[in-house]
């Protein structure tokens, strides 16, 4: 139980343009999932809190404007990077969080790769 | 945000080896989480726990939650090659915030 899917796995997209990466909980319900970007050899870093049928929630530094979340059902969130540009290219990893039954831990997708030419 | 401690960064044992690697916090948390994470994968979760001084087990992995809610750590048995990754902790607070460690890469050497 608990898995996560991400689509795609892997993007290569041109200046200007935008993408979508979706985020899915399969066999569970996720109130709360999130978003994160990680460099190589580096932590992850978070992005974003989405809460279903709310606004998601910014770290400092990250432009909402940019990264757009949308949580639109309680199995899918997915993240929207708008005219995109070279230094967006990074690995996006997002995350659900279990209901309290399964022990609120966040189960982890397999991470979108995101490479802007 | 912030980040937990780990240590050490890295680390080179030779296959059946035991490993060690923990985390510590200025913050106490209710939940220490431990991860592993393959190049170019998601972390997978590896062992939660969920009270302090709770010792846990998952085949050849231990993992303590601290007395004081500040720390971690994260033992491996009989190391093997697949278990060459980064692993990372992860602390939650009782806000539900999540906090990630700075990782601990492990090489196995056959």
């Amino acid at each position: 139980g608990a898995v996560v899917s991400q689509h795609p796995s892997w993007v290569i997209c041109k200046s200007g343009t935008s993408v979508k990466i979706e985020c899915r909980s399969l066999d569970f319900q996720a109130t709360t999932m999130f978003w994160y970007r990680q460099f190589p050899k580096q932590s992850l870093m978070l992005m974003a809190t989405s809460n279903e049928g709310s606004k998601a929630t910014y770290e400092q530094g990250v432009e909402k404007d940019k990264f757009l979340i949308n949580h639109a059902s309680l199995t899918l969130s997915t993240l929207t990077v708008t005219s995109a540009h070279p230094e967006d290219s990074s690995f996006y990893i997002c995350s659900a969080r279990a209901p309290r039954g399964l022990g609120y831990e966040q189960y982890f997708g397999p991470g979108t790769r995101l490479t802007v030419t | 945000g912030q980040q937990l401690n780990q240590s050490p960064q890295s680390m080179f044992i030779q296959e059946g080896e035991d490993v060690s690697m923990n985390c510590t916090s200025s913050s106490i948390f209710n939940t220490w989480l431990w991860y592993k994470q393959d190049p170019g994968e998601g972390p997978v979760l590896l062992i939660a726990l969920y009270k302090a001084g709770e010792l846990t087990s998952n085949g050849r992995l231990t993992a303590q939650f601290g007395i004081t809610r500040k720390d971690s750590f994260l033992n491996i048995s009989a190391s093997i090659p697949s278990d060459v990754g980064i692993y990372f902790c992860a602390g939650q607070s009782w806000g539900n915030q999540f906090y990630f460690g700075t990782g601990t890469s492990l090489t196995v050497i056959p």
